[in-house]
Order: structure tokens, then C-alpha cells, then sequence
């Protein structure tokens, strides 16, 4: 049973132009979430880490989102540029055991 | 600092040879992991440390040997290579576990591993 699950699992954007990746979880007790990046041929890098407490969380171009409620996160990507080009993984922690990775989303930002 | 690094980048096995994959970090972090990452699937745990001299399994352990003599290093090795190991394994590492608080994890390049 997937514990995580993200959509879409792919995605098409013209440069410059916004989006949005949703990350719905069933863990729990929830501890906290997190976004990666992941460029092709590299491992993860990490975008940002929330807990329960935290609504949004933003770096530079990147907002996070948190709804612990709904069980929900979004990642907005503003004004995207050609480097945004990579898979977006969510990751959730559901206490003490390990993180739980969903499968991505693969965005391309196209010229 | 180096960070993560893993070696070799790229092997190719035939069925039932065993081999090492090595993975190092210079940042003093207590906590190191393995992880292999198929297509369509999320990155599966496979065996983790929170400390030298200190392993355990993860959610896909079967075929995988770990062992951390030093805080350093933190080898994968696989006995006998099957043509269901073939993947991309990366590893990775934490100043300390990072469930349930909020450690950041870093990750290596990853060792793409083709067994025929």
C-alpha cells in the first residue's frame, strides 16, 4: 500500500509559466514532510522540510504548502525556468520508523 | 567537503557474482543509508546505520550484506548478484536519523547497477 502519493506523475510547462504538485499522505502518527529534487543522473537534494505546525515554507522559487488536516502538501514552482526540469519527490515521516518516498512527479519546462 | 560520494558510477554483473559498492561522506554524519530506486517506484530503504559498528534493515534487505567499521564509509555488498538487483542505488547520510525530527538527509550520485 502506497503511503504517499503524488500527482500528476508527469508534467508538461512552457518557461516562465507557474505550477503546482500535489502530495497526498495516509501516514500516520505524521511527524513531518519533505520536497526533494531530483536532476536526472543525480541523487535527491533537499527543497524543504515541514512539520506539522508549519502552513508554508518557501525557497526562492519554491513554496511548500502543508494542510496536516487533510493530509495534503503542494509544491508551487513560480516563474519556472529551464532548470526546474527534474523529478519532485515527496517524503513523509511518520515517526519512528523510516521515511516513507513517494514516486514523483517528472516536470519538464520546455522553451 | 567532499559530501556524499559513491563508487563505482556505472557496473555491469553477471548473474551470481558478488561485488562492493562503496560509499563515503566527509561531514562527520552518524547516520548513513542505502537505497535502491526503480523506475516507477519511490527510493526503498534497504539497510541503514545510526552509527559505526551499529546496522539495521530497511523495507527491501534480502540479498544485501551492510556492515560501518568507521563513521566514514558504509559499503553495500551483494553476494550473489540477481537480475532483480538491477538499479540505481544511492546512498546517503544524516547528522543523526532523520525520523522522527527533521535531519537533513543528504544523498550520493548514485551507482547505476546492470546485472545480466
Amino acid at each position: 500500500k502506497n503511503q504517499v502519493e503524488q500527482s500528476p506523475q508527469s508534467l508538461i510547462i512552457l518557461e516562465g509559466k507557474n505550477c503546482t504538485l500535489q502530495c497526498n499522505y495516509t501516514v500516520s502518527p505524521f511527524s513531518n514532510l519533505r520536497w526533494y529534487k531530483q536532476d536526472t543522473g543525480r541523487g535527491p537534494v533537499s527543497l524543504t522540510i515541514m512539520t506539522f505546525s508549519e502552513n508554508t515554507k518557501s525557497n526562492g522559487r519554491y513554496t511548500a504548502t502543508l494542510d496536516a488536516d487533510t493530509k495534503q502538501s503542494s509544491l508551487h514552482i513560480t516563474a519556472s525556468q529551464l532548470s526546474d526540469s527534474a523529478s519532485y519527490i515527496c517524503v513523509v515521516s511518520e515517526g519512528n520508523t523510516p521515511l516513507v518516498f513517494g514516486k514523483g512527479t517528472r516536470l519538464s519546462v520546455i522553451a | 567537503n567532499a559530501g556524499v560520494t559513491q563508487t563505482p558510477k556505472f557496473q555491469v554483473l553477471k548473474t551470481g557474482q558478488s561485488m562492493t559498492l562503496q560509499c563515503a561522506q566527509d561531514m562527520n554524519h552518524e547516520y548513513m543509508s542505502w537505497y535502491r530506486q526503480d523506475p516507477g517506484m519511490g527510493l526503498r530503504l534497504i539497510h541503514y546505520s545510526v552509527g559505526a559498528g551499529i546496522t539495521d534493515q530497511g523495507e527491501v534487505p534480502n540479498g544485501y550484506n551492510v556492515s560501518r567499521s568507521t563513521t566514514e564509509d558504509f559499503p553495500l555488498r551483494l553476494l550473489s548478484a540477481a537480475p532483480s538487483q538491477t538499479s540505481v542505488y544511492f546512498c546517503a547520510s544524516a547528522p543523526r536519523v532523520p525520523w522522527p525530527g527533521t535531519y537533513e538527509q543528504y544523498f550520493g550520485p548514485g551507482t547505476r547497477l546492470t546485472v545480466t
